[in-house]
């Protein structure tokens, strides 16, 4: 079945510096990918769409320029936190469906981002 | 380990049939349960959500109730409409904060 791998499954960084998180489609090319973020204790919130080959769409309140979203490959997206803070400490998640169309998605599982 | 086990679609229904979706789960102590739906082209969001035994969770005519006793968490709607037409995922968050899914089940509705 279709595999989604993120990497690292967790990072602890120091305030004020960026840490960047990928999302990779192993058996299975994916033009949309989309980024979660999960709150302690808190369902998910999607973060923003990614588009191969286009900018990202990000939903509303989410900042584009503290989350830098780049899908530059079918196989690969990544999510950087420029000038990372405490209160960026969450969990990340992303999700990929395959070109084919087929919708479905599949999640990876997850980043865990400590900021110290 | 904690898992959640929805049942496999498709399903398809014409509008305005009665729907079930089935959704049981593993997990050790008492974990919150969510359904998330994903329309076409979308990201997922979050259709309802209960935290502790017996609440139910309600929005956009689709309910669900958390049963202990049963280990489940179906979904349900007395009237479903083409634009119901999504894939929806059970989820369970567990004692470690991390978020399990089903692995979600597509819903066809005809007009």
């Amino acid at each position: 079945g279709a595999v989604v791998s993120q990497h690292p499954s967790w990072v602890i960084c120091k305030s004020g510096t960026s840490v960047k998180i990928e999302c990779r489609s192993l058996d299975f090319q994916a033009t949309t990918m989309f980024w979660y973020r999960q709150f302690p204790k808190q369902s998910l919130m999607l973060m923003a769409t990614s588009n191969e080959g286009s900018k990202a769409t990000y939903e509303q309140g989410v900042e584009k320029d503290k989350f830098l979203i780049n899908h530059a490959s079918l196989t690969l997206s990544t999510l950087t936190v420029t000038s990372a803070h405490p209160e960026d400490s969450s969990f990340y998640i992303c999700s990929a469906s395959p070109a084919s169309g087929a919708n479905v998605l599949t999640f990876g599982a997850g980043s865990r981002l400590t900021v110290l | 380990g904690d898992s959640v086990t929805q049942m496999e679609g498709p399903v398809t229904l014409s509008e305005e049939a009665f729907l079930t979706i089935n959704c049981t789960y593993t997990a050790t102590g008492y974990p919150s349960l969510f359904w998330y739906v994903q329309y076409p082209g979308e990201g997922l969001q979050l259709l309802l959500k209960a935290t502790k035994a017996d609440d139910k969770g309600s929005n956009k005519g689709f309910e669900a109730t958390y049963r202990k006793e049963t280990t489940s968490f179906h979904l349900e709607k007395g009237s479903v409409q083409v634009s119901d037409s999504a894939v929806y995922f059970c989820a369970l968050l567990n004692r470690d904060d991390k978020i399990i899914f089903g692995k979600g089940t597509r819903l066809h509705i005809l007009p």
